[in-house]
């Protein structure tokens, strides 16, 4: 079955350490996307990639780095410049099907909880 | 303002009821609008979207009000399964979407 893949689902850091989360699809979809949900809180965007080795800021980047060096692969790091990194982290991608222009339908992977000890 | 407000509930109802959710949304260029279904500690999975002359799928009836910039949700014979949260989406310019806080609805026995 095609989907996306996030791991680790749980995650427990100290303060201080960079933690990279991983998210895989196979899809075949070339945008993807990195959320971030706060309790009682939208999903409010960090990064999204629109097609491999290209990316773009979103609203809330400070403190997070990613890369997209293959089509199936956007793992995403938070860094320890993050000041409140402790969240549930969403990958999503843009199903191509189901899009059209101005409109973006997006599916999403199952999460990672980042927990910041 | 915030880009898109949605109340938060919680809306208690019983099985059966029929129950309505609103959004508003601030940019009044946006073109494409969504609900978005996300049960507790899971991912968002797409409702429905939201057209506008409104659209229907099952119990479900989605409407848009582009002169007042609002989206609303009706959920008719509400049923158990149905407690979720319910997120207002709504497309900005190029790839991205603003996501609402989400409506929380428990439908009990």
């Amino acid at each position: 079955d095609g989907g996306i893949t996030q791991s680790p689902k749980y995650l427990f850091r100290k303060e201080g350490q960079n933690v990279t989360l991983s998210c895989e699809q196979n899809l075949n979809h070339d945008a993807m996307y990195w959320y971030r949900q706060d309790p009682g809180q939208g999903l409010r965007l960090i990064y999204y990639s629109q097609i491999v080795n290209d990316f773009q800021k979103g609203d809330i980047a400070e403190g997070y780095s990613v890369s997209r060096e293959k089509k199936e692969s956007f793992p995403l790091t938070v860094t320890s410049a993050q000041k409140n990194p402790t969240a549930f982290y969403l990958c999503a991608s843009r199903d191509p099907e189901h899009s059209y222009s101005g409109a973006n339908v997006l599916t999403f992977g199952a999460g990672s909880r980042l927990t910041v000890l | 303002r915030k880009e898109v407000e949605q109340d938060p509930g919680p809306f208690n109802v019983p099985e059966g009821a029929t129950v309505a959710f609103n959004c508003t949304y601030s940019n009044s260029a946006s073109q494409s609008f969504f609900w978005y279904r996300q049960d507790c500690r899971k991912e968002p999975k797409l409702l429905m979207s939201v057209y506008s002359s409104g659209n229907e799928d099952g119990r479900f009836t989605a409407q848009l009000n582009r002169a007042s910039q609002y989206i609303s949700l009706l959920i008719r014979d509400s049923k158990l399964s149905d407690s979720a949260t319910y997120l207002c989406v709504v497309n900005r310019v190029g790839y991205a979407l603003n996501f609402g806080k989400g409506t929380s609805l428990l439908v009990t026995p």
